[in-house]
């Protein structure tokens, strides 16, 4: 039982270059989502997505894309990287009723786009 | 709209006690409590949902206010281990979905 992976741990990209982060988990967990952590702040929602096939925008989404393939998987694109994409993006996973211990983040990926 | 917490730092030397504030503007439907060490990720520590069931860790405790909108974490007897920045994140949608809104969070150190 793996929790929740994400790849890559790290990735620094040039203004303009595109990427995928993977996230995925193996809790059987319907819901997934992305955050963005910047320096001393907290975190800031990108997109979520409440059950396989149905993703929702959360507060910061301009410049990423995202796709729930599998109730295990959800990736974040950046099509175009900027340099205020640099940041620490979690994914994170819980299951609806919230019992004790079942909300989840992944280790993160630092990302720097010079 | 982000919550506000307070105090944004607090040091403690072990076995203090601590009450870690988190107010919004709008009604709130839930608030959920997380730790987070340097340079790793946030850890779940409790849920509070409106109507007074909350769901978490034994050994903090929490309390919500829904008409002052407010929610507060207490540590108690605090231990080295507890040192760390607290996040609340609220949902003031109520769809279910989470929609969590973070604070900036508050940092506790707790010292010999």
């Amino acid at each position: 039982n793996a929790g929740v992976t994400q790849t890559p741990k790290f990735q620094v990209l040039k203004t303009g270059q595109s990427m995928t982060l993977q996230c995925a988990q193996d809790m059987n967990h319907n819901s997934m989502y992305w955050y963005r952590q910047d320096p001393g702040m907290g975190l800031r929602l990108i997109y979520y997505s409440a059950s396989e096939g149905t993703t929702d925008k959360g507060e910061v989404p301009n410049g990423y894309n995202v796709s729930r393939l599998n109730k295990r998987e959800f990736s974040l694109r950046l099509e175009s990287a900027a340099p205020s994409q640099t940041s620490v993006y979690f994914c994170a996973s819980f299951l609806e009723g919230f019992k004790v211990e079942t909300q989840y983040f992944g280790p993160g990926t630092r990302l720097l786009v010079l | 709209q982000q919550p506000v917490q307070s105090p944004q730092a607090v040091i403690l030397r072990e076995g203090e006690d601590a009450v870690i504030n988190c107010s919004s503007s709008k009604a709130l439907y839930s608030v959920h409590w997380y730790r987070q060490k340097h340079g790793e990720a946030p850890v779940f520590l409790m849920i509070l949902l409106k109507g007074g069931e909350q769901k978490g860790h034994d050994k903090i405790s929490a309390s919500f206010n829904e008409k002052k909108q407010q929610s507060s974490l207490y540590l108690t007897a605090s231990q080295l281990s507890y040192s760390g920045t607290y996040f609340c994140g609220t949902d003031n949608s109520g769809a279910g979905s989470y929609q969590l809104t973070f604070g900036k969070g508050t940092k506790l150190s707790v010292i010999p």
